[in-house]
């Protein structure tokens, strides 16, 4: 059973389209991760979220941390090829305790 | 401040032989996690290591063993290779006090 569950597993669109990739759980995380990761290399960070109800902009990307912590989303605005990627959402469950990760979200984005 | 880094970055080894992989953290770093990434398992926990003492592990058979020296420094061992063993292999640190993991790039890891 994956302890976080990444939706959707793939997505492929077109250029200048907006999307949304979830993250969700039944337990609480004390902060949660998003990664973005391409082939043959190790995962980016993008950003960390600490606080429930927490939003955080990076350019055409936006994360939000749910009320109870226990979901995060990430959105796109109008995607470019060069978001193409697998993006990984990550969390801990305790400070310190080791990082449990979704399956990850692979996106296409096509010109 | 230099990312993190692993050597070697490729690896090619028969069944049977045992492999040796280093990571070194971001300086000031003192935490490193190593993890195993393939298509089907997805990115998989093998073990943390904080001064010098493994904290936390995963649910990898004793083949899979690491060590951290005293400049923060971490080296995984993988014996008796398996073909299942096939994977990239990342190691990742994070500044104690934080829960964020910073990624080195990989090592590659093919077992023939």
């Amino acid at each position: 059973t994956q302890l976080l569950e990444q939706s959707p597993q793939f997505l492929s669109i077109q250029e200048g389209e907006n999307l949304t990739v979830y993250c969700n759980s039944s337990s609480v995380f004390s902060s949660l991760q998003w990664y973005r990761q391409e082939p043959g290399e190790g995962p980016v960070l993008l950003v960390t979220v600490v606080t429930g109800g927490e939003v955080k902009k990076l350019k055409r990307l936006t994360f939000q941390f749910g009320d109870a912590r226990k979901d995060s989303s990430l959105h796109i605005t109008a995607a470019q090829p060069g978001d193409t990627g697998l993006y990984l959402c990550a969390g801990a469950r305790e400070y310190g305790n080791k990082l449990v990760f979704g399956a990850g979200t692979i996106l296409r984005v096509k010109s | 401040k230099a990312g993190v880094t692993q050597t070697p970055r490729y690896l090619i080894k028969t069944r049977g032989q045992q492999v040796t992989l280093s990571c070194s953290p971001i300086s000031g770093h003192r935490s490193v996690s190593w993890y195993q990434q393939t298509p089907g398992q997805g990115l998989q926990f093998l073990f943390e290591y904080f001064s010098e003492t493994q904290r936390n592990k995963g649910n990898f058979p004793g083949r899979f063993s690491g060590r951290q020296f005293s400049n923060s420094r971490s080296e995984m061992n993988v014996s008796t290779l398996e073909l299942g063993d096939s994977a990239l292999y990342l190691c990742a640190s994070r500044e104690l006090g934080t829960d964020t993991q910073y990624f080195g790039p990989g090592t590659r890891l093919t077992v023939l």
